[in-house]
């Protein structure tokens, strides 16, 4: 296993639906990232999160709703999404100031319908 | 904020030939310079990174150049193989883990037997 564990892998869900996905990182870094990544936009950075405090949110909308309980732990919380949300997410984390760069889990497929 | 540029989108090349793939950035801050692979239905992995102390890097047969001064380095792979086909994408932060990191677009290689 990566070091970064993605579940689910697959994900349908309807546009009225509520879901979560989950990230867990087993490295002892210290910062996680969620990314879209679609035709449009391969890497699009939405949340990042530095000793559990969100650092940024990269103009993400409202029906995206992250959590980091701790330092291990990213939850993307889903609600009432477009078909257009339809994407794959992937989750990464890293050691800020030292280590090496970033490890990405293999993402969750998101279908919206 | 950092911008990553990332050319070409789409590069094709016959097994054995070299390939090419080149990005600029705009903070002059910038000093670590990774690159990603992810091939198809995979997760983005690190290949080889470069620090704004080193001009060049090399391991086996991938290369990183940096040029600090016109804010540009590139991705050289030699003795192109089938296997080598995968979207690669550049990055720059900085520093090793550093939460800022930002991502090019994405080059989709092609390598044909």
């Amino acid at each position: 296993e990566t070091g970064v564990t993605q579940t689910p892998r697959h994900l349908v869900m309807g546009m009225t639906n509520k879901k979560s996905l989950k990230c867990e990182q087993h490295l002892g870094h210290n910062a996680m990232y969620w990314y879209k990544q679609s035709a449009k936009k391969p890497l699009e950075l939405m949340f990042v999160y530095n000793f559990k405090e969100q650092t940024e949110n990269n103009s993400v909308p409202s029906r995206f709703s992250p959590e980091c309980p701790n330092s291990s732990h990213l939850f993307l919380h889903l609600h009432t999404l477009q078909p257009e949300d339809s994407a794959l997410y992937l989750c990464a984390s890293s050691q800020v100031r030292t280590g090496g760069g970033y490890t990405f889990g293999s993402g969750t497929r998101l279908t919206v319908v | 904020g950092e911008n990553v540029e990332q050319h070409p989108s789409t590069l094709s090349v016959q097994e054995g030939d070299s390939a090419v793939i080149k990005c600029t950035y705009s903070d002059s801050a910038s000093n670590y310079f990774p690159w990603y692979k992810q091939e198809l239905g995979k997760r983005p992995q690190l290949i080889i990174d470069i620090r704004s102390n080193v001009g060049e890097k090399k391991d086996q047969r991938i290369a990183v150049t940096l040029n600090k001064t016109a804010k540009h380095f590139s991705l050289h792979i030699t003795e192109t193989q089938p296997e080598d086909s995968a979207v690669y994408f550049c990055a720059a932060s900085m520093g090793v883990g550093e939460d800022d990191m930002r991502f090019g677009a994405g080059t989709r290689l092609t390598v044909k037997p």
